[in-house]
């Protein structure tokens, strides 16, 4: 069974709009939650991660994500989007009882300049 | 070092070929994973090495697929007798520990293999 969601494939936005893309897994146990990113062409690198603490997260480039335990989500946030937020976004989870890394399908984010 | 490096970066093999890939992680690192990337499928893990532990291999999907890692470095992901459903870009990712709870669980990936099977 799929653990992590990611319920859009496809986003598109205008420059400015806000945006939120969702996660969702399905492990109940403890977990550390991760946001990649692939721009175009380029290697997938870490935007932001929870391990502890404060649900908040903020990451590079303006985002931020908010863990909420009880709806197993992790959704991704940032205010006012950018041409330059064109990527594929992963959302991924390390699960405590094996300390595997699952991502999510990936959403493909598109700003119209 | 520099960071995460695979070879090739392209792989173009006959249906029925074994070919090996490479993956040389960051001096140091412990976590060493595989993932395959196919449109529309995301990341699909393969295997997962953990320092001196017996690797993960729940996610190789047949048993066509084998890697090893010597030395606790460099790793090798080995397909036999290739299909055409084999091709994809074949990502390995190091990171300093794989723990969870832990605030050094950060991957760094490699810019991938594009397999192909003709």
């Amino acid at each position: 069974a799929q653990s992590v969601s990611q319920h859009n494939h496809h986003v598109i936005l205008s420059e400015a709009a806000s945006l939120e893309l969702g996660c969702n897994y399905s492990y109940g146990g403890t977990v550390n939650l991760f946001w990649y990113v692939q721009y175009p062409g380029q290697h997938l690198q870490l935007l932001l991660k929870y391990f502890s603490g404060d649900p908040l997260v903020k990451g590079i480039k303006g985002f931020e994500a908010e863990f909420i335990k009880s709806k197993f989500s992790f959704n991704l946030r940032k205010p006012s989007v950018q041409w330059s937020d064109t990527a594929e976004y992963f959302c991924a989870v390390m699960r405590n009882r094996d300390d595997k890394i699952i991502f999510g399908k990936g959403t493909r984010l598109h700003i119209l300049p | 070092g520099a960071g995460v490096s695979q070879s090739p970066s392209n792989k173009v093999t006959e249906k029925g070929k074994d070919v090996e890939l490479r993956c040389d992680p960051i001096s140091g690192h412990t976590a060493l994973y595989w993932y395959r990337q196919s449109l529309g499928q995301g990341l699909e893990f393969l295997i997962y090495f953990q320092g001196n532990s017996a690797p993960d291999k729940s996610g190789l999907p047949s048993d066509r697929f084998s890697a090893e890692r010597t030395g606790g470095s460099v790793s090798t992901l080995t397909i036999q007798r290739t299909q055409q459903e084999d091709s994809a870009v074949y990502l390995c990712a190091s990171s300093l520990v794989s723990l969870a709870g832990s605030s050094y669980n950060e991957q760094f990936f490699g810019p991938g293999t594009r397999l192909t099977v003709l």
